[in-house]
């Protein structure tokens, strides 16, 4: 069935080190959704992709989706202790309406300051 | 506007008691839907609803039953809680994709901690 994975599923890093975290669908993806999930909370949308090849930035946050809509990252610059959480992509599941997600395992963050 | 509402917190059973976990919304949405969330495990779908009426299972539906009565409420049930239930609880919605085909983003709950001895 169709399978959502991420790399890595965890990430250590030192305050102000960049952080980059992979999403590979086995099918192709029609749109990708990335979430937050602060420890203790629970997820919450950041951002949507839908076209090929796209790249969006909010603020040091810059997320892209492949050219063939089978991967996404995201990228974070100069990370903060405020950036410390489980990131997850979502993409829509194959042969369901524009309503379900499959999610990746996700990729938990730890910044040491 | 609360959006996504649950309750409890935090709940302990032992094996064998039922419960039920509740979960509103108040933006109107069409879809809601029931995750448990298992260390390394991610988000699982346990059930869904895409309106009053309907319900359908998702990747985990065994020992869950779910009833979508009202637009805005979509408890879910355990019947005979098992140790294997122990886990943290979402209850998502969001709006049903219109003229588009894509996923509109899904608002999460606060979650129910539930553990089971």
């Amino acid at each position: 069935g169709q399978q959502v994975m991420q790399i890595p599923q965890y990430q250590h890093v030192q305050e102000g080190e960049d952080f980059t975290t992979y999403c590979n669908s086995s099918t192709t993806l029609s749109n990708i959704q990335w979430y937050k999930q602060r420890p203790g909370g629970h997820p919450v949308f950041l951002i949507q992709l839908v076209k090929s090849g796209e790249v969006k930035k909010q603020k040091r946050l810059t997320f892209q989706f492949g050219e063939a809509k089978k991967n996404s990252s995201l990228h974070i610059t100069a990370t903060q202790t405020t950036d410390v959480g489980t990131y997850f992509c979502a993409g829509p599941k194959s042969g369901a309406g524009s309503y379900q997600l499959t999610f990746g395992k996700g990729t938990k963050l730890s910044v040491i300051p | 506007n609360a959006g996504v509402t649950q309750t409890p917190k935090f709940q302990v059973l032992k094996t064998g008691q039922s419960m039920t976990l509740q979960c509103a919304q108040d933006m109107n949405h069409e879809y809601m839907s029931w995750y448990r969330q298992d260390p390394g495990m991610g988000l699982r779908l346990i059930h869904y609803s895409v309106g009053a009426g309907i319900t359908d299972q998702g990747e985990v539906p065994n020992g869950y039953n779910v009833s979508r009565s009202t637009t805005e409420d979509f408890p879910l049930r355990l019947l005979s809680a098992a140790p294997s239930q122990t886990s943290v609880y979402f209850c998502a919605s969001s709006y049903v994709g219109g003229r588009t085909s894509y996923n509109s983003p899904l608002h999460f709950g606060n979650g129910t901690r539930l553990t089971v001895t």
